[in-house]
């Protein structure tokens, strides 16, 4: 069974970096199609793409936050973590990770997301 | 990248179909069959309902189907129920950045 959970701070103060990390399981991110992405949804706001890391270590970035992300993966954890920097309140957001495979360039499992406030 | 396009509400009564339709480019879904669909209820995660196009996951009632003409995919929900109320949002590989893209979100309504 698939699972990824996502865990960070809940409050972050503007122009601080947030950390997010995707801890996961019931499949190996060094294995081809696997990749895990974070994707974000601000209240009341539809889904945005955010950043993907593949099996291989390959990194894709949404172009709008290209400058400000950084999505990284130690394999034998299992984990995942983005970082953003230089936050402000417009990124207050629920921040979900999920796995993404490649070739069917779908995401077909997602964590059940962790609530992120960017409040001074 | 440039979210791709949908209507924001579509409403039926129980039993009718509706269609959600999804406006890219053929930088996107014209060109890709890395297209899906994915229904959120509130307070909740995303699920996958539909991927490359028009296959269903495992376990998605085949009430849900994809379709696509052109620069724009469509997902058709048959026999509407209550349960189906909820958010939809398609997505789609875009050759313009070599990543990925939304769409604006659908809101089904079941009156």
């Amino acid at each position: 069974q698939v699972t990824l959970r996502e865990s960070g701070p809940a409050l972050v103060k503007p122009t601080q970096t947030l950390t997010l990390t995707c801890s996961f399981s019931g499949f190996s991110l060094s294995s081809r199609p696997m990749c895990v992405s974070w994707i974000r949804q601000s209240p009341g706001r539809a889904l945005e793409w955010l950043a993907l890391i593949d099996w291989d270590g390959d990194k894709y970035y949404s172009t709008s936050l290209k400058s400000r992300l950084t999505i990284s993966k130690d394999t034998s954890k299992n984990q995942v973590v983005l970082t953003l920097t230089n936050v402000a309140p417009m990124d207050t957001a629920t921040y979900y990770c999920a796995r993404f495979l490649w070739y069917q360039y779908t995401i077909d499992v997602w964590g059940k997301g962790t609530t992120v406030t960017v409040s001074s | 990248q440039s979210a791709l396009t949908q209507p924001p509400s579509v409403s039926g009564s129980p039993g009718q179909s509706v269609t959600i339709s999804c406006i890219g480019t053929s930088s996107d879904v014209g060109n890709y069959n890395g297209v899906s669909w994915y229904q959120q209820a509130p307070g909740t995660a995303p699920k996958l309902i539909i991927y490359e196009v028009t296959n269903r996951p495992s376990g998605v009632p085949d009430r849900f189907s994809g379709s696509r003409s052109g620069n724009t995919a469509s997902l058709t929900i048959s026999g509407l129920r209550a349960e189906d109320e909820a958010d939809y949002y398609c997505s789609s590989f875009t050759s313009t950045s070599t990543s990925f893209v939304f769409g604006t979100g659908t809101k089904v309504t079941v009156l």
